[in-house]
């Protein structure tokens, strides 16, 4: 058990929808890192915030956004769904900013129909 | 921008059969190299983390090793348990600290 919580862990909705994930991180862990995963793209990381703030973006759709509240937990937010976006999510924690493992949550499964 | 390849993609052992997995990887500076292992459908647990040519770092049947262009994870004598796909993932000491991830290894271990 890594101690990062992820709800819900599975998720079934249609086309045009819009879903929140959410993820608690480890105690004490400020960074709070989003990754999607398929099984033709591999782990690609979505955005990254760090004690509330954004601070990094990857491959994040414009559909896609996300906010860290005071408590330090997080909110992934999926708009105007595609069959496209049915994937693994999970959301990670570290420590600190910058250079150092991550720890990942158990993941929420999205399905797309 | 930074790359990492992962080989093989499969690979498929008998129990107690010693092998190796293989990343290598281009970066412009290397921070850290991560291994995670992965179940399906669950999270990667973090492994080791390896920060300079030449350094090792162990744990149970797990071994692994950094060079100036690659890692391996070499795994004695395996176990079904050890049945995972493993990941592994750079960062790069200049610019982003996002880590790039490899595709990944996925060992089967027959008993």
């Amino acid at each position: 058990d890594s101690g990062v919580t992820q709800t819900p862990k599975h998720l079934i909705t249609a086309t045009g929808q819009r879903v929140t994930l959410r993820c608690s991180p480890r105690s004490g862990d400020l960074s709070v890192y989003w990754y999607q995963q398929s099984l033709d793209q591999g782990l690609q990381f979505l955005i990254h915030y760090y004690n509330g703030e954004e601070r990094a973006k990857g491959n994040i759709l414009e559909r896609f956004s996300a906010q860290q509240f005071p408590d330090l937990h997080s909110e992934l937010n999926l708009s105007s769904l595609e069959l496209g976006d049915s994937a693994l999510y999970f959301c990670a924690s570290s420590p600190q900013l910058g250079f150092n493992e991550q720890f990942f949550g158990p993941g929420t499964r999205l399905t797309v129909l | 921008e930074d790359q990492v390849t992962q080989s093989p993609e499969a690979l498929r052992l008998q129990e107690g059969e010693s092998s190796s997995l293989n990343c290598s990887y281009t970066v412009s500076g290397l921070r850290g190299l991560f291994w995670y292992r992965q179940d399906p459908g669950k999270g990667p647990e973090f492994l080791f983390t390896l920060y300079s040519a030449g350094e090792e770092k162990e744990k149970e049947r797990l071994k692994a090793t950094l060079t100036k262009k690659e890692s391996f994870l070499h795994i004695t004598a395996p176990k079904p348990e050890d049945s995972a796909t493993y990941l592994c993932a750079v960062q790069a000491s200049g610019g982003s600290y996002i880590p790039t991830f490899g595709r990944g290894t996925s060992l089967i271990v027959h008993p």
